[in-house]
């Protein structure tokens, strides 16, 4: 069975400076989709970043990067430049199993992410 | 701010009733997943729908059920409610059940209380 494991309940960081938020996966299938997502108190799940499996470079968004390394399964999210805004629950997520037609997303336990001024 | 509104917000419901969770997708996404967010974890997957059928289903009991509308709305409806049916519901919508890289919108949830 597919699994994504959230070792970091919580984390710290100083605004303006990088975090990396970790995150292993667990599967069978060759072909998989890796997603992060943000989740504000206000309940939404923003969509953050996508990895695919076969992609050979690390995926990158404004000042969101996934560092992808497939042997060790882990899809880590890097967050540069933190500002206070980027305080809420992060989430990593797998799409799969592609023999399920429902492409389900399948979510880890979260890390809660504080930016201190 | 995704265009995937979800009603009512907040509910607050007695062990053993029946309640209603209403969704309205993104305009053009004609796929809708539905997700349980216990306190402290994270989205645990309900089911699909793809035009109006269901498109698989998660751990989750019968008195969890859903529809999908022709414009692609949907409910999810759960009888005999139990305390742990507390949660924050997802609905989620996107363009494409197929493809692996597709973006699913989420609303903002729906926290429900039972009593």
């Amino acid at each position: 069975a597919q699994k994504i494991t959230q070792t970091q309940p919580g984390m710290f960081v100083q605004e303006k400076e990088a975090v990396t938020l970790d995150c292993t996966y667990d599967t069978s299938d060759p072909s998989y989709g890796l997603f992060w997502y943000k989740q504000p108190s206000s309940g939404e799940m923003i969509f953050l970043i996508y990895q695919g499996s076969y992609d050979q470079q690390n995926a990158t968004e404004g000042r969101y990067s996934l560092n992808f390394q497939k042997a060790r399964k882990s899809a880590n999210l890097v967050i540069s430049a933190s500002q206070l805004g980027d305080s809420a629950m992060y989430f990593c997520a797998m799409r799969g199993p592609r023999e399920d037609s429902s492409y389900k997303l399948i979510f880890g336990s979260g890390t809660r992410l504080l930016v201190r001024p | 701010e995704t265009g995937v509104t979800q009603s009512p917000t907040h509910l607050i419901k007695t062990r053993g009733q029946q309640v209603t969770l209403r969704c309205s997708s993104q305009s053009g996404h004609n796929t809708v997943s539905w997700y349980q967010q216990a306190l402290g974890q994270g989205p645990q997957f309900i089911f699909q729908y793809y035009r109006e059928e269901e498109n698989g289903r998660g751990n989750f009991p019968p008195r969890f059920s859903g529809l999908q509308f022709p414009n692609y709305s949907s409910e999810l409806n759960v009888n005999a409610l139990e305390l742990d049916d507390s949660a924050l519901y997802l609905c989620a919508s996107s363009t494409s059940r197929t493809d692996m890289n597709t973006e699913a919108f989420f609303g903002q949830g729906t926290r429900l209380t039972v009593v």
